[in-house]
């Protein structure tokens, strides 16, 4: 069955740093997300993309947070400068139009 | 103010009996609703989905159903087995333009099926 796949599945940052955290959603989706679950705590929605463009984004999803898909296959969030806060696990997730979302098993990012 | 309660954060079950979750929001409006299973350290993983015209649904041992009056979901899983034991999440479909939708969770119910 086809699935979404993360990379890195962890990845270490000093406080500040720039990190990209990349995806590949299930080839024929046309919908993309991405979440994130703070230790203990609900999978929160960050954003969803469609068409090359931001669909709806929630309050964490600030200015040092972007999205990008820049090839036909990927699809990536960057953190521009990141912060204690930003340390959790980052869920991708795709979908059909009008269908369930399938997520992949995440990134542990780790601020230091 | 909005809020998804799921009704407790865990559950105990003998095996072989049937586990009842119960998911409960206030103030939204969601096209569909959706249940996932989170084992630790991997992603939600879709498990069935539940549209606002629809009552009931199922797959094999598991059943949802959705009343829209209430404002509730009730997630049960029949003949339940210790590999049933994981994180269950209940998520909202909010419609969030150009046919995309962004998920709500609730905080999730934790399973545990004693052998």
């Amino acid at each position: 069955e086809p699935e979404v796949t993360q990379t890195p599945s962890h990845q270490v940052t000093q406080m500040g740093q720039e990190v990209i955290l990349r995806c590949v959603p299930i080839s024929n989706h046309l919908y993309f997300y991405w979440y994130r679950q703070i230790l203990g705590q609900k999978v929160e929605f960050l954003v969803s993309f469609y068409n090359n463009e931001i669909s709806e984004k929630s309050e964490i999803f600030d200015d040092q947070f972007s999205v990008e898909r820049p090839d036909g296959s990927n699809f990536t969030l960057k953190i521009r400068s990141t912060k204690l806060e930003d340390s959790a696990m980052y869920f991708c997730a795709s979908s059909e139009a009008g269908q369930p979302q399938h997520f992949g098993d995440g990134t542990r990012l780790s601020i230091l | 103010s909005q809020k998804i309660e799921q009704n407790s954060e865990a559950l105990n079950i003998q095996e072989g009996k049937t586990a009842t979750l119960t998911c409960n929001y206030t103030n939204y409006s969601p096209a569909y609703l959706q249940w996932y299973r989170q084992d630790p350290g991997r992603g939600p993983v879709f498990l069935l989905l539940i549209r606002e015209n629809e009552k009931e649904k199922r797959k094999e041992r598991l059943k949802v159903t959705f009343d829209t009056t209430l404002k509730q979901s009730l997630f049960h899983i029949t003949a339940s087995q210790p590999a049933d034991s994981a994180t269950y999440l209940c998520a909202l479909a909010l419609h969030s333009g150009a046919g995309s939708y962004q998920l709500t969770f609730g905080k999730g119910t934790k399973l545990s099926v004693i052998p």
